[in-house]
């Protein structure tokens, strides 16, 4: 199956400066790639994904990156404020089936 | 609103007794999934269900048991055959292939 790995595992940055996270994925084949922001105590909320057919997208200050041939994707956040801070988990589909697989999370705090 | 509704937020039992975590969903989506979620581990899938009255086990099946009556609703119970049932279990819908997954607010279990 499915193998996602996610780095770093904590971020600390201060505020206004970028934060990347970075996932490589194990199926060639999967070809959605989701990230989600999950603040303390709330369950997980998606703020951007990718298709395989797209290299990169951008919604205001968050963007993801894939590199297929690489098989990694990369969530950049720039002009971080202090309400960036949470968890960010990255994932990715498997072509057959329904299932998304989950990278371990990352603890992103944006100091003032 | 639409939403996925999970109750009740917070669960505490007796080790030896089953409970049953509901999920409900009002976004008419055909698809229904249960994760559990642990300091460090990400989320792993427990049970998915793609249509009423039929699910799959996920990575971490044992000791969980699910139901998939009605579209709207995907109950969890969690066994005494768990051996480690203590976490946060969150559940989610999507309406299926690629479309994105909405997940509940949680239900934090501890059983003692």
């Amino acid at each position: 199956g499915e193998n996602v790995e996610q780095h770093p595992s904590t971020l600390s940055v201060q505020e206004g400066d970028s934060a990347v996270i970075k996932c490589t994925y194990s199926d060639s084949a999967s070809n959605y790639f989701p990230w989600y922001k999950q603040e303390l105590g709330k369950g997980p909320q998606l703020i951007i994904d990718i298709r395989s057919n797209v290299g990169e997208k951008k919604d205001q200050r968050i963007a993801v990156t894939l590199n297929k041939t690489a098989k990694h994707f990369s969530l950049h956040i720039t002009e971080t404020q202090p309400e960036d801070s949470a968890v960010y988990f990255c994932a990715a589909k498997e072509t057959s089936g329904s299932r998304l697989t989950f990278g371990e999370g990352t603890q992103l705090t944006v100091n003032p | 609103d639409g939403g996925i509704t999970q109750s009740p937020k917070y669960l505490f039992r007796k080790e030896g007794q089953n409970v049953t975590l509901s999920c409900e969903q009002n976004l008419n989506h055909d698809a229904m999934y249960w994760y559990r979620q642990d300091p460090g581990q990400g989320l792993r899938l427990i049970y998915y269900s793609q249509i009423v009255n039929d699910f799959q086990k996920g990575d971490i099946a044992e000791g969980y048991s699910v139901s998939r009556e009605k579209k709207e609703s995907f109950p969890l119970t969690v066994t005494s055959a768990q051996k480690n049932p203590t976490a946060f279990y969150l559940c989610a819908s999507r309406t299926g292939g690629g479309s994105p997954l909405h997940f509940g607010n949680g239900t934090r279990l501890t059983v003692t």
